[in-house]
């Protein structure tokens, strides 16, 4: 089945600072999404990227989709420690269901 | 309030005990979803329903029962021949095209078995 590869598994930074997460696929995606789950909480959506190439802001997070439509990325400035949580990326699969990423799991040391 | 409600938020069960964990939604959706979660681990789905009295398996369905008897309701028993149920369970749900739509969770249910 469809299969997302997240990277890195864990991320710690340093308040201030920035840091990259990555989602990899094998095969060319219609579309896929961004999660957020804060720790004891449930996965909520952030984006969805649909076009070759796209790039979307929220305050300090910028997505990318790549140019292949195999590869996005979640780019946060500045990390606050409301970053805190895990950030799953989701591609929906066939049979009309979302397979999810590992996860990168975002600790922020102030 | 529109959204998507689990019960019970936390349950102990004892070995050899099924168990069943409730979802329900009044968002009107077609589809919904079974996730389970181990602690620092991503989602695997269990089951999904794409529609009344009808659903499928997800990657992770054995041990696991499911119905869809109503558009709002789909409930999920943890069997006995779940080798490892202690985890935390997510029902979601969406419209039936996930093109351009994005799935809504619950807010989760945490099933310990001793």
């Amino acid at each position: 089945g469809q299969q997302v590869m997240q990277i890195p598994q864990y991320q710690h930074v340093q308040e201030g600072e920035d840091f990259t997460t990555y989602c990899n696929s094998s095969t060319t995606l219609s579309n896929i999404q961004w999660y957020k789950q804060r720790p004891g909480g449930h996965p909520v959506f952030l984006i969805q990227l649909v076009k070759s190439g796209e790039v979307k802001k929220q305050k300090r997070l910028t997505f990318q989709f790549g140019e292949a439509k195999k590869n996005s990325s979640l780019h946060i400035t500045a990390t606050q420690t409301t970053d805190v949580g895990t950030y799953f990326c989701a591609v929906k699969a066939a049979g009309n269901k979302l397979t999810f990423g590992g996860g990168t799991r975002v600790l922020v040391k102030p | 309030d529109g959204g998507i409600t689990q019960s019970p938020k936390y349950l102990f069960r004892k070995e050899g005990q099924n168990v069943t964990l409730s979802c329900e939604q009044n968002l009107n959706h077609d589809a919904m979803y079974w996730y389970r979660q181990d602690p620092g681990q991503g989602l695997r789905l269990i089951y999904y329903s794409q529609i009344v009295n009808d659903f499928q398996k997800g990657d992770i369905a054995e041990g696991y029962s499911v119905s869809r008897e109503k558009k709002e309701s789909f409930p999920l028993t943890v069997t006995s021949a779940q080798k490892n149920p202690t985890a935390f369970y997510l029902c979601a749900s969406s419209p039936r095209d996930l093109s351009g739509n994005t799935i809504y969770f619950g807010e989760g249910s945490w099933l310990t078995v001793v």
